[in-house]
């Protein structure tokens, strides 16, 4: 059963537009997220996280917000740039219990970014 | 430069043939996993290691074997693979096992079993 779904395979974008990604997850333990992106043929590089006692965490250009009650979260990049353009993946892990720095991928969103 | 190093990068084997993909940090970092990813389901955690001598599954480690003997380095090991291992893999290193502490993923090996 996939726990962490990036419905969307896909985004296109204009430049200077926002890009919105979404992200929900079923398991209630998660409590700290996160967005890495990739490049091709380059390993997921970290973006940005957010603990489950927040609801909004922003760093420059990228603020992912989180809604709890629904279990889902969401990667907002204002403005979107060119340079965007790559494959975000968003993740889950539990701080307790015995998952030990285990991170639960989503699918994966594919972000097109045209000039 | 920090990094995390995969070898090789590329790899096609025979259906049998016992093979081991090398994963190697330079951060003097504790914890270190691997993953694979597969198309529609992202990245799966194989097995993870929380220092030397620590080692324990993940969601998906049928048919891998690892081992920890020094802190910088964490073999992936196939005895006999097989088609369905055919995937793109990712060894990652992070200083801690909270969730708060980053991971940092290597480049990936894509491997071929035929």
């Amino acid at each position: 059963d996939q726990q962490v779904k990036q419905n969307s395979p896909s985004l296109s974008v204009q430049e200077g537009r926002i890009s919105i990604l979404n992200c929900d997850y079923t398991n209630s333990m998660f409590d700290y997220f996160l967005w890495y992106k990739k490049y091709p043929a380059e390993g997921p590089t970290f973006l940005i996280s957010i603990s489950s006692i927040k609801d909004k965490n922003e760093d420059g250009r990228f603020t992912v917000f989180l809604n709890k009650s629904a279990k889902h979260l969401s990667l907002h990049i204002v403005p979107s740039q060119p340079g965007d353009s790559a494959v975000y993946f968003c993740a889950a892990s539990e701080s307790g219990g015995t998952s030990y720095g285990k991170l639960t991928f989503g699918q994966g969103t594919i972000l097109t970014v045209h000039p | 430069e920090a990094q995390v190093t995969q070898n090789p990068r590329y790899l096609i084997t025979v259906t049998g043939k016992k093979l081991t993909v090398t994963c190697s940090q330079n951060m003097n970092h504790e914890y270190m996993s691997w993953y694979r990813q597969d198309p529609g389901l992202g990245l799966r955690q194989i097995y993870y290691s929380m220092n030397v001598e620590v080692t324990d599954k993940g969601d998906v480690p049928e048919g891998y074997k690892v081992s920890r003997k020094e802190k910088r380095n964490f073999p992936l090991i196939l005895e006999s693979p097989s088609p369905n291992q055919t995937s793109l893999y990712f060894c990652a290193s992070s200083l801690g096992s909270g969730s708060s502490y980053e991971q940092y993923f290597g480049p990936g090996t894509r491997l071929t079993v035929t």
